[in-house]
């Protein structure tokens, strides 16, 4: 079945330390995202990757990084100097070719602090 | 700052009760748009998409609408099942990249 991977489905990160959520899609999307979902918030855009090797701030990019060597792949980091990471953090995917098309999402990660 | 509203944010029925969930967008570049629901602690599932040229969709019990004169969105769920109980987001798709979401209605159908 065509769809959104996403791995660990919870995670728990430390003071100071970097953990990467991976997202891992089959549908041969070009263009894929990662959100933040916060109680009773609306989803906020962090990163997002039209194609391979190229990537954009969103909303919320300060503390996080990511990668784009793979068209399946985009994995997220959430690096020590995101203060506030305890968060549902949900990877989607579209064909991309304008930015407005349908999106898929995965399943989530649910980002706590130790 | 350009915003999507849902209206209620909650909302608890008896089963078998039809039911109209509301969204409301401030921006005229939204192109198409989306409504998901999401079960707690899961991601977003599809449930219908409006494109622009389209007024509406249906999906089996769901009917969505799109009146982008107005800026609003509704989605109908016909004979409400306890299986419905979840949260509903609207989700307004501009190009760029930059799709804005509703923070979401909370439905409880009651047995």
């Amino acid at each position: 079945d065509g769809g959104i991977t996403q791995s660990p489905k919870y995670l728990f990160r430390k003071e100071g330390q970097n953990v990467t959520l991976s997202c891992e899609q089959n549908l041969n999307h070009d263009a894929m995202y990662w959100y933040r979902q916060d109680p009773g918030q609306g989803l906020r855009l962090i990163y997002y990757s039209q194609i391979v090797n190229d990537f954009q701030k969103g909303d919320i990019a300060e503390g996080y990084s990511v990668s784009r060597e793979k068209k399946e792949s985009f994995p997220l980091t959430v690096t020590s100097a995101q203060k506030n990471p305890t968060a549902f953090y949900l990877c989607a995917s579209s064909r991309g070719a304008f930015g407005n098309e349908k999106l898929f999402f995965g399943s989530g990660t649910q980002l706590s602090v130790l | 700052k350009q915003e999507v509203t849902q209206i209620p944010a909650a909302l608890s029925v008896p089963e078998g009760e039809n039911l109209v969930l509301n969204c409301s967008f401030t921006d005229s570049a939204i192109y198409n748009l989306q409504w998901f629901r999401q079960d707690p602690g899961k991601g977003l599932t599809s449930l219908l998409l409006i494109q622009s040229s389209q007024r509406e969709q249906t999906s089996g019990r769901l009917n969505a609408s799109l009146d982008k004169s107005s800026g609003r969105s509704t989605l109908y769920i016909a004979a409400s099942q306890p299986g419905d109980s979840a949260t509903y987001l609207c989700a307004g798709l501009r190009g760029g990249f930059k799709t804005i979401f509703g923070a979401g209605t909370r439905l409880f159908v009651k047995a």
